[in-house]
């Protein structure tokens, strides 16, 4: 089983709120993912990283940022929640091919 | 048209049954190919990974990959209740990011 954390698992936030969500990895592995899903949509690339110090826009156009300061540590922050933030937010290590997944943080932005 | 398409369904089928999960593509430059497993409120987690054309096998899951039709396929056999989840189809160039098919949904009824 892979170990692979995310907080919170589920958040309801008001419009205008900066929000951070947690991910963080005890695998040590260089790749990390931040996905976005929407039911019965496919997972959005948003952001990822393949080292300390490295961080890269997904396909997905986002008004998140990203920061990479430690291996295991993978944070992802939203300065301004807005509605269209509303989804569910996957983080993911990867060896090689191979992704682990955490098991998302399920936003709600009112 | 989208790179990876995959029924939604959702497919729902008795205990016992042959479950037969598709994908199509429309890139040949994919050459590595995975399939993942979602349950509701869960992250995927990786089933099955190849990168040749062929059959390959573990346990109940068969992955099945024709290049040459830009079909991949996913068969379970002595479907069980606990295989009710998501299946996501997900695939790969030799240097670019994976996408992931939206998923199909998968029903198994005791």
């Amino acid at each position: 089983e892979a170990d692979i954390y995310q907080t919170p698992r589920y958040l309801v936030i008001g419009t205008g709120k900066k929000i951070t969500l947690e991910c963080s990895q005890t695998m040590g592995h260089d790749k990390m993912y931040w996905y976005q899903q929407d039911p019965g949509m496919e997972l959005h690339l948003i952001h990822y990283s393949y080292g300390v110090n490295s961080t890269e826009k997904g396909d997905l156009s986002s008004e998140s940022t990203v920061s990479r300061i430690r291996t295991e540590h993978f944070p992802l922050t939203l300065e301004s929640a807005r509605p269209s933030h509303t989804s569910q937010y996957l983080c993911a290590s990867a060896l090689g091919d191979e992704q682990y997944f955490g098991p998302g943080t399920r936003l709600t932005v009112t | 048209q989208k790179e990876v398409e995959q029924d939604p369904g959702p497919l729902s089928v008795p205990e016992g049954a042959i479950v037969s999960l598709n994908c199509t593509y429309s890139n040949s430059a994919f050459q590595y190919f995975m399939w993942y497993r979602q349950y509701s409120r869960k992250g995927p987690e990786l089933l099955m990974y190849t990168y040749s054309s062929g059959n390959k096998e573990d346990g109940r899951f068969t992955a099945q990959v024709d290049k040459s039709s830009k079909y991949i396929s996913l068969f379970i056999r002595d479907s069980q209740p606990s295989d009710s989840a998501t299946y996501l189809c997900a695939m790969k160039t030799s240097y670019d990011k994976v996408i992931f098919g939206p998923g199909t949904s998968l029903s198994v009824i005791p």
